[in-house]
């Protein structure tokens, strides 16, 4: 099993430009998550998704969209980057237990 | 609502030493508690977990934490750190899972363990 994959790994992006974080998980887990990880502020709930077809929102949800269509794949897409989306992003998936990709650095200049 | 607070931001030790993490919790229903460390440029990788049961949990690489249900704690313990423990380390919390919401971690904002030679 690959666990939780996400893609890309880095990416620097202009402010107002649009881009799509991947996520896929390959354990049939019905929850999915998308979190990022500003330095010393712990990790932030973006979005989250209860099975396919079903997303809300988390603590910080502001500036950023997601869309459930399998159980495997659980995209985070921002529209219209800020300077202040500049983090890292961890995707996870669940049952009781939270299992983290590997992370997507971004920057926006 | 839960919170957790990590009461050391930064703990410097020096290699073969012990070690303890401080986390508190609060939360209005039955919790569970993970601890989750990160290395230098990598995603969070679980090292123990309580869901139920023995109060003392043990975990990969020699890790331990007690849950204190009394004293609303789940402090990490080791009884000799290695250089390669140097990591960032998270406590985070939640509930029992949900139908509608899966199992919403609350993270703490991390503690730098940073073992030196």
């Amino acid at each position: 099993n690959a666990g939780v994959t996400q893609t890309p790994k880095f990416r620097i992006l202009k402010i107002g430009q649009s881009m799509t974080l991947q996520c896929t998980q390959d354990m049939n887990h019905n929850y999915m998550y998308w979190y990022r990880q500003d330095p010393g502020m712990g990790l932030k709930l973006i979005y989250y998704s209860v099975g396919a077809g079903i997303t809300d929102k988390g603590e910080v949800p502001n500036g950023y969209n997601v869309s459930r269509s399998t159980t495997e794949d659980f995209p985070l897409r921002l529209e219209l980057a800020a300077p202040s989306q500049t983090s890292v992003y961890f995707c996870a998936s669940s049952l009781d237990t939270q299992y983290f990709g590997p992370g997507t650095r971004l920057t926006v200049l | 609502a839960q919170s957790v607070t990590q009461l050391d931001s930064q703990v410097p030790v020096f290699e073969e030493a012990p070690v303890e993490l401080r986390c508190n919790y609060s939360s209005s229903v039955s919790v569970y508690l993970f601890w989750y460390v990160q290395y230098p440029n990598q995603g969070l990788q679980l090292l123990l977990k309580y869901l139920s049961g023995s109060t003392l949990v043990k975990g990969i690489n020699g890790f331990e934490a007690e849950f204190n249900k009394s004293q609303t704690s789940f402090h990490l313990r080791k009884p000799s750190v290695h250089i390669s423990d140097t990591a960032e380390y998270f406590c985070a919390v939640s509930g029992p899972r949900e139908e509608t919401s899966g199992s919403r971690l609350t993270f703490g904002e991390g503690t730098q363990l940073t073992v030196n030679p």
